[in-house]
């Protein structure tokens, strides 16, 4: 079954600090990961994607790493803000029989950065 | 939320009524979709269109309907049908090349049953 999961599922940490975000996914056939900042009643917005032969990006304070051996990705947070409060959610591309292109999402992290 | 608009921000149905979300995007995108978000879930697929006049189910097709008339707009109705319709519903188009294939999503609206 075509599934993504993400740990920890809530997260609080202190505005300056550092944190990891996890995502773990079955999907298979794999087309390429992308991480989601989603603020709260809002859309998400894209922060990274991978695909099959990158396993590292930057954006910014944030960097995604995506191992496709071990199908696990993470979200790196540097010198927390307390912008970066909202839901991050790990999406999964794969391209299916005849050409069809599906995402998979996670139910997200949600993280708190507190002063 | 980069070209994509969604209105009304929020809506509120009452029981037996049908409503209607709209989403318009001036990005040139030929894909569009629509995903359905509740607490503690990922986003799950409503419908999608790939090309005008076209569209196709996604996972939780039953109680929706959408029409593709323009490349620019992919308006979604929840029926009477639709029995738990409480929910975050976000539209979303396809651009990027085709290893990317990324997509871009509207800002959302929250529909309220009452």
């Amino acid at each position: 079954k075509n599934q993504v999961e993400q740990s920890p599922q809530s997260l609080i940490i202190l505005e300056g600090k550092n944190c990891t975000l996890q995502c773990n996914y079955t999907v298979s056939p794999f087309s390429n990961l992308r991480w989601y900042k989603q603020d709260t009643g809002r859309g998400p917005v894209s922060l990274t994607i991978m695909t099959f032969s990158e396993n590292t990006k930057s954006n910014g304070r944030y960097t995604a790493t995506l191992d496709a051996d071990t199908k696990q990705s993470s979200l790196h947070i540097t010198a927390s803000q307390l912008s970066d409060s909202a839901s991050y959610i790990c999406v999964v591309s794969g391209t299916f029989s005849g050409g069809y292109n599906k995402l998979i999402f996670g139910a997200g992290t949600r993280l708190a950065v507190h002063p | 939320d980069g070209g994509i608009t969604q209105s009304p921000k929020y809506l509120f149905r009452k029981e037996g009524q049908n409503v209607t979300l709209s989403c318009e995007q001036n990005l040139n995108h030929d894909a569009m979709y629509w995903y359905r978000q509740d607490p503690g879930q990922g986003l799950r697929l409503i419908y999608y269109s790939q090309i005008v006049n076209d569209f196709q189910k996604g996972d939780i097709a039953e109680g929706y309907s959408v029409s593709r008339e323009k490349k620019e707009s992919f308006p979604l109705t929840v029926t009477s049908a639709q029995k738990n319709p409480t929910a975050f519903y976000l539209c979303a188009s396809r651009g990027g090349t085709v290893s990317y294939n990324e997509q871009f999503f509207g800002p959302g609206t929250r529909l309220t049953v009452l």
